[in-house]
């Protein structure tokens, strides 16, 4: 029962450096989603991708980007990262717009933090 | 753009009473699903309860029960017989149905009990 994975759990990142989060789902699910948690903001959308091959963008999408190669995956880059992205990132997963199984699973979080 | 929002940061409860946590959305739309995440130490969001706006009946999962006023755009969630265990973040969540791809989040409100 492996759900939602992410990987890695926690990195320290110098500004300007590179990184990416992967995302791995073991449950079929169409829908995936990158979130940011800031203390005193909740969960913000950064981007989200309704099936393999397509990605769009969420409530606040600069810095990042992400592709989904495969149905099961979903990574998000931080090409050149800066202090304002030290935060907790959140991916998630769902299975269907409609329905009784509409809520999303999530990972265990990444806490990332640029020095 | 939905919008939800969770006016209360914090809250306490001694343990075996009962608190209430409140939760406002907006929206234009007429069927849509609400969802109440806990967040613990742990960071690992749980889904506590869903309910679907067309349902007129307030949604319960043992403990934990919903009062939804969908006039008045209310989602509060009521935890009764308090638990050491549910100190908590909890998010109040809103997801469309006609197209519903993203999950927008609260600001969370940190629950406390008190032994």
């Amino acid at each position: 029962n492996a759900g939602v994975t992410q990987t890695p759990k926690f990195r320290v990142l110098k500004t300007g450096q590179s990184m990416t989060l992967l995302c791995a789902q073991d449950m079929n699910h169409e829908y995936m989603y990158w979130y940011r948690q800031d203390p005193g903001m909740g969960l913000r959308l950064i981007h989200y991708s309704v099936g393999e091959g397509t990605t769009a963008k969420g409530e606040v999408p600069d810095g990042y980007n992400v592709s989904r190669l495969k149905k099961q995956n979903f990574l998000l880059g931080l090409e050149s990262a800066a202090p304002s992205q030290t935060s907790v990132y959140f991916c998630a997963s769902s299975s269907s717009r409609q329905g009784p199984n509409t809520e999303a699973f999530f990972g265990q979080g990444t806490r990332l933090t640029v020095v | 753009a939905q919008t939800v929002t969770q006016s209360q940061p914090e809250m306490s409860v001694q343990e075996a009473e009962t608190v209430t946590l409140s939760c406002t959305y907006d929206t234009s739309e007429s069927d849509y699903y609400l969802f109440w995440y806990k967040q613990p130490p742990s960071r690992q969001m749980i889904l506590v309860i869903r309910q679907e706006a067309y349902k007129q009946q307030n949604a319960t999962e043992n403990r934990f029960s919903v009062n939804f006023q969908k006039a008045a755009k209310s989602f509060s969630l009521k935890i009764s017989d308090s638990q050491l265990g549910d100190a908590a973040m909890y998010f109040c969540a809103y997801k469309e149905k006609s197209s519903g791809d993203k999950l927008t989040f609260g600001t969370g409100t940190r629950l406390a009990v008190r032994p």
